[in-house]
């Protein structure tokens, strides 16, 4: 069965750092692309970046430079590392695996159950 | 970046009812539009890919069309189960966007 199981959530100051984790298991980790999505309270989903198999990453543009997606392919493990965070930061992080055929994506197909972060004083 | 304008905001139906939701691209993405459904407190679940593309055990009362800009989800003689937020999303380019999202409500 795919399973995608984020961790490292919780309560942040305002101007601290997470980082999330997400643990794949079920399929081939490092042949899919991964996203991490995000879904303020009573909002709806917003993308947050994108990285390839083989590395390559993109960001939406809001949060270019604050957060950085990583991968670790022998641990079957997909990272966000969120740096100078505020209360619009405050969401449920969602992992999220690409439907990559042939190294070619098809948009997002499995996600995880999501991780909270809300950052307050 | 390619915006995607989801309509209605809200919607509210009868069983039986048909339901239609409309997601209109700001740029030609091809057929490169998904469909999720998502239930309170659950992560949304894909049920049409590559625009008309039924994903596997979804039920075949849900349908999607459209090519291009202009996209529609469809859900006919809606059951109250299908009560849920719908959104759709493009993968046709970065960054990905989402549609702002359907309430459907099911009297």
């Amino acid at each position: 069965e795919v399973q995608l199981v984020e961790s490292g959530g919780g309560l942040v100051q305002p101007g601290g750092s997470l980082r999330l984790s997400c643990a794949a298991s079920g399929f081939t980790f490092s042949k899919y692309s991964m996203n991490w999505v995000r879904q303020a309270p009573g909002k709806g989903l917003e993308w947050i970046s994108y990285i390839s198999s083989d590395g390559i990453t993109y960001y939406t543009d809001s949060l270019k430079g604050r957060f950085t997606i990583s991968r670790d392919n022998a641990k079957n493990s997909l990272y966000l590392q969120m740096n100078s965070l505020t209360a619009k930061d405050t969401a449920v992080y969602y992992c999220a695996r690409e439907r990559t055929i042939v190294e070619v994506d098809y948009g997002v197909d499995v996600w995880g159950q999501g991780t909270t972060v809300t950052v307050s004083s | 970046e390619t915006t995607l304008t989801q309509s209605p905001a809200f919607m509210s139906a009868t069983p039986r009812d048909k339901v239609t939701i409309s997601c209109k691209a700001s740029q030609d993405i091809d057929d490169d539009l998904i469909w999720f459904q998502q239930k309170p407190g659950e992560a949304p679940i894909l049920i049409i890919q590559e625009a008309t593309s039924l994903v596997p055990g979804i039920p075949p009362r849900f349908s999607g069309s459209g090519y291009g800009t202009d996209f529609t989800l469809t859900i006919n003689n809606v059951e109250s189960e299908d009560a849920a937020f719908y959104f759709c999303q493009q993968h046709d380019n970065f960054p990905r966007t989402f549609g702002q999202g359907t309430k459907v409500e099911i009297k």
